[in-house]
């Protein structure tokens, strides 16, 4: 079974400063998918970015991109330049698209921008 | 505008009644989710669609039930709605093949009493 791990409950940030969340996962796949969801306050959750993992080159996502270490199984999400509407829940999920395409998700990241 | 969609977005029920959480999607998706998630914390799947009369369980164990008559409708049903049902539901789809991502509805808080 895979898991996903975000250990950083919470965060914050000065408004045009960049951040950079963490997330570790288990897998002894070699086929999978990784993402980052944004979730704001009371509002629905979206998709931030998307990694394949037969893709050496780290996905990028105008002010978003993310450091994807195979080896290492990890997948942190850059944010630059941060704006206060990128204050929200963040999550690492996690798919393997053999197994039903399920996503499994960390425990998320709450990102706070500071005008 | 393709998109997903849930009604009710907030719901307070007493214990014993019994509900049905709506979602449904504008864009032909096969594949449709629902997840449970407390406030604050991460998603768990509790049933997942592949299509028309596809239904299974999902991780995380639920008293609630599902079905799929329809491509682009999963509604959510508790028999009896009890206080650890209290929680927020939300619903996804995405396609069978091609693009991996999957689409959220914005979500039913739900509050039993």
């Amino acid at each position: 079974a895979q898991t996903v791990t975000q250990s950083q409950p919470e965060m914050s940030v000065q408004e045009a400063e960049t951040v950079t969340l963490s997330c570790t996962y288990d897998t002894s796949e070699n086929n999978y998918y990784l993402f980052w969801y944004k979730q704001p306050p009371s509002r629905q959750m979206i998709l931030v970015i998307r990694q394949e993992a037969y893709k050496q080159q780290n996905a990028t996502e105008n002010r978003f991109s993310v450091n994807f270490q195979k080896a290492a199984k990890s997948f942190s999400l850059k944010i630059s330049d941060s704006q206060l509407g990128d204050t929200a829940m963040y999550f690492c999920a996690f798919m393997n698209p053999a197994a039903n395409s399920k996503l499994t998700f960390g425990k998320g990241i709450t990102l706070s921008v500071r005008p | 505008e393709a998109d997903i969609y849930q009604t009710p977005r907030y719901l307070v029920i007493g214990t014993g009644k019994k509900i049905t959480l709506e979602c449904s999607q504008t864009m032909g998706h096969d594949k449709m989710y629902w997840y449970q998630q407390d406030p604050g914390m991460e998603l768990h799947l509790i049933h997942y669609s592949y299509g028309v009369n596809s239904t299974e369980k999902g991780d995380l164990s639920s008293e609630s039930t599902v079905s799929r008559i329809r491509t682009e409708h999963f509604p959510l049903t508790l028999e009896s709605a009890r206080p650890s049902h209290t929680s927020q539901y939300l619903c996804a789809s995405s396609e069978y093949r091609g693009t991996t991502e999957q689409f959220f509805g914005p979500g039913t808080r739900l509050t039993v009493l």
